[in-house]
């Protein structure tokens, strides 16, 4: 079975702190996603990464940016957080872009 | 237009009936769409895909397609408690999935 892992189920930090979200899959997929997911919107791509150090912008890349140095991991940093983007963060990896395998969500919460 | 929509609200259906999904999308190019669950409090996980239009079906549920009229629909036969989640509609676009908001639907026992 695909296992996508997120770091932490449950985040609290404070307005203008810098955050990292990680995710690691153990399927050796090539592609990785970061969405976040909020009530009325739906899921929305932030970033996204096809290769080890290449990464394309999202739908909503503001305020965030991202890392894969290694296939199996992608992280999702939120340079200085702020209140909007408390969110459902969710993590998926698939070899082909169709068919993800999420992880099981961050709920991070700013305050 | 958004580029995947999803406008019906919060479907409740007794066990046992047909519950019925429809999404439409605005990229009359797209060949490509997938249906993902979602269970309360869960991620979302792929169930259906389908590529040529008319009919498919797995078990359950028959993903229908008509790329004419540019929408997707979902089937859920015979009803189940457990069928109970959001379905979210998605197409895929170059490298990247395109997403819906969701349907909700709820089964009464």
């Amino acid at each position: 079975d695909v296992k996508v892992t997120q770091s932490s189920r449950y985040l609290v930090k404070r307005t203008g702190e810098k955050v990292f979200l990680e995710c690691v899959q153990d399927m050796d997929h090539e592609n990785m996603f970061w969405y976040r997911q909020d009530p009325g919107l739906g899921l929305r791509l932030i970033y996204f990464s096809y290769d080890v150090k290449m990464k394309e912008k999202g739908d909503i890349p503001e305020g965030y940016s991202v890392s894969r140095e290694k296939k199996e991991r992608f992280s999702l940093i939120l340079e200085s957080a702020s209140t909007n983007q408390t969110s459902m963060y969710l993590c998926a990896s698939s070899f082909l872009p169709e068919e993800q395998y999420f992880g099981p969500g961050t709920r991070l919460t700013v305050t | 237009q958004k580029e995947v929509e999803q406008n019906s609200g919060p479907l409740s259906v007794p066990e046992g009936a047909i519950a019925s999904l429809n999404c439409t999308y605005s990229d009359r190019g797209s060949q490509s769409f997938f249906w993902y669950r979602q269970y309360s409090g869960k991620s979302p996980e792929l169930i259906m895909f389908i590529y040529s239009n008319g009919d498919k079906e797995d078990g359950r549920f028959t993903a229908q397609l008509n790329k004419a009229s540019q929408y997707v629909s979902l089937l859920i036969r015979d009803s189940q408690p457990s069928d109970s989640a959001t379905y979210l509609c998605a197409v895929l676009r170059g490298n990247r999935l395109a997403f819906g908001k969701g349907n909700q639907v709820v089964v009464i026992p």
